[in-house]
This record gives C-alpha cells, structure tokens and sequence, in this order.
C-alpha cells in the first residue's frame, strides 16, 4: 500500500507567520491529494482537493500544491482559528489512507 | 439543512458486535458514495471503508476486512462491526465521496460517534 508521510508532526508559529507542510507519497498518486483541517473535538473540514483547488468557502491564504510523490500546504498568513492539525489524504485508489498529521500550534 | 448525523456507538466487549448508523438530511443521499472514518482517541484519521452510490461496489481497509460490512439504504449508511477488538475504539466519521478528475475527496462529514471496545 502507498504510504503518507507529512512533515514536519508539529510546528509552532505566530499569527501572520508563513507555514508550509508537506506530505511525501510513497508512489506516485498524481493529483489525487487532498487537505483536511481539525479542531480539537470536531470533525475534518475539507480545504483543498485535486492537490491545488480550494474548496468552496475556504479562505485564500490556503494553497496547495504539488503532484507525484510531494504536495505542500502553505497558509500564507496565519490567523488565530488556523491553529489545528492539518492531513493529507490520497484520493487516487484504495485504500484512501491519510497522512499522520501536522500539529499547528501557538508559539 | 445538510447534514450527516452518526448514531450507534457504544462500549462493548471484546469480541463482541456493534452497528452504527449515518443518517443524511438535505442532500440527494443516493447520488453520493460514503465513507467510514475512524480516529482512535489522540491519535490521526484512520480509512475504514467505503460503499458506492447504489451499493454495487464496497472497498474497506486491511484491519478491518472480514470484519466490518459498510451497506447502506435510501437515506442511511451502516458499519456492521463484528469481532470487536480494543484497537477498534475510536470516533466513527461518516463522510461524503466526491469524485473530480479521478481524485476521491470528502467534503461533508458528521460529528462522529464514539465506540469503546472494553471488558
């Protein structure tokens, strides 16, 4: 099976901070990637599909990018309700396995 | 309004069988695939399984085939877990399938509902 491997497993950062997090495929799953975002007590919200196109209502400081083996999730200021754990997910076949997740924190 | 809402959690035994139930409101349920996701307790989102839009085709993850049976009717998803074991204690996700350009995404999920495996 395809692996997911995000880095880095935590960061901390300021508001208004560039942030960038990357997910590694373990074979090439072309642009089949996508970025979920989770609070502490709730459920994965959807912000990008496709590698690089941002779901509908998402805020445009996020980006994605990438295809093949590495994607990256940049937020290009950070903002107070960014601070969350964000994964990648394969989308191409099954089975559909996230990557472990990155911890964005307060510094 | 357009939700999923997770129902049939519980603590059960070691070995012992549970079913859970998605209920959807709002939507067009049988235009849609469905997914099972789970998260044991402070750790990341697990795959578990998956069903087709008209229940032809299901795909589940290794630790769990043989073991759990995803089916679903007009307006409801179901996990029949069977053989419960404590790793399987986690929250339960459903989750919508929306397919673009061959990548399989999930863009509406319900709040969850929480299974504990233990004697």
């Amino acid at each position: 099976d395809i692996q997911m491997t995000q880095s880095p497993s935590s960061l901390s950062a300021s508001i208004g901070d560039r942030v960038t997090i990357t997910c590694r495929a373990s074979q090439s799953i072309s642009s089949h990637l996508s970025w979920y975002q989770q609070k502490p007590g709730t459920a994965p919200k959807l912000l990008i599909y496709g590698a690089s196109s941002l779901q509908s209502g998402v805020p445009s400081r996020f980006t994605g990018s990438g295809s093949g083996t590495e994607f990256t999730l940049t937020i290009s200021s950070l903002q107070p309700e960014d601070f969350a754990t964000y994964y990648c997910h394969r989308g191409d076949s099954a089975p559909y396995s996230f990557g472990q997740g990155t911890k964005v924190d307060i510094q | 309004q357009v939700q999923l809402v997770e129902s049939g959690g519980g603590v059960v035994q070691p070995g012992g069988s549970l079913r859970l139930s998605c209920a959807s409101s709002g939507i067009r349920f049988t235009d849609f695939g469905m997914h099972w996701v789970r998260q044991a307790p402070g750790k990341g989102l697990e795959w578990v399984a998956y069903i087709r839009y008209d229940g032809t085709e299901t795909k589940y993850a290794a630790s769990v085939q043989g073991r759990f049976t995803i089916s679903r009717d007009r307006n409801t998803l179901y996990a029949q877990m069977s053989s419960l074991r404590p790793e399987d204690t986690a929250m339960y996700y459903c989750a919508r399938d929306l397919l673009t350009s061959g990548c399989r995404y999930f863009d509406l999920w319900g709040r969850g509902t929480l299974v504990i495996v233990s004697s």
